[in-house]
């Protein structure tokens, strides 16, 4: 069975502070990670993924890739209050190539 | 280009009764997942459709089956309702499939009595 351990939160920050958000996975075998954010009452909504070890980054996001410390993390530069959110740490890949593993989850609220 | 759709969006059911929930995905794409979103145990997979074929399952009783149309379009059915089967339902849709990108639906919101 797959593990996803993200860090448990809830995260709070300031407005114009950096997020750090952090996931732990347990299958060497993992090919693809993900991150979603969801508002509470919607959706999941796919915001950045990564295959590769290293850096990613897509506007204020920066996703971070270490498959030798199985590790991903997500980083929120100038963080706004509209990114109040839960965000989702996702992992596919190995045997069972096409599900996503999810882990729980870290509640992020930024303060103004 | 339009997004995934879920229909309905919100379902109350009692004990034993079914449920058909039904997912459109964005337009070109042939892979369709579920999963059951619960406060107690967070997002699970139930299964994968690719090209009308199941290709992975998750750890549901049979009770939660499933099937994909030749336009893509999927369903999934839960027969014989329990209380724990209340959840949030979500659809996603992928072009490839597999390890690749997922995008999910606004989801059915199931409420078991």
């Amino acid at each position: 069975q797959k593990e996803v351990e993200q860090n448990s939160g809830p995260l709070s920050v300031p407005e114009g502070a950096i997020a750090s958000l952090n996931c732990t996975y347990s299958d060497r075998g993992s090919q693809s990670f993900f991150w979603y954010r969801q508002y509470s009452g919607k959706s999941p909504e796919l915001i950045m993924f990564i295959y590769s070890n290293g850096d990613k980054e897509d506007g204020r996001f920066t996703a971070q890739l270490n498959k030798a410390s199985q590790y991903v993390s997500l980083l929120i530069r100038d963080s706004q209050p509209s990114d109040s959110a839960t965000y989702l740490c996702a992992v596919s890949g190995g045997s069972t190539l096409g599900r996503l593993y999810f882990g729980r989850g870290t509640q992020l609220t930024v303060w103004p | 280009k339009a997004g995934v759709t879920q229909t309905p969006r919100y379902l109350i059911k009692t004990r034993g009764q079914q449920v058909t929930l039904s997912c459109s995905p964005i337009s070109g794409h042939r892979s369709v997942s579920w999963y059951q979103q619960t406060p107690g145990q967070g997002l699970q997979f139930l299964f994968e459709y690719f090209s009308e074929t199941q290709r992975n399952k998750g750890n549901f009783p049979g009770r939660f089956s499933g099937r994909q149309f030749s336009n893509s379009r999927s369903e999934m059915n839960v027969s014989t309702l329990e209380l724990g089967d209340s959840a949030l339902y979500l659809c996603a849709s992928s072009a490839r499939g597999g390890g690749h990108e997922q995008f999910f639906g606004p989801g059915t919101r199931l409420t078991v009595l």
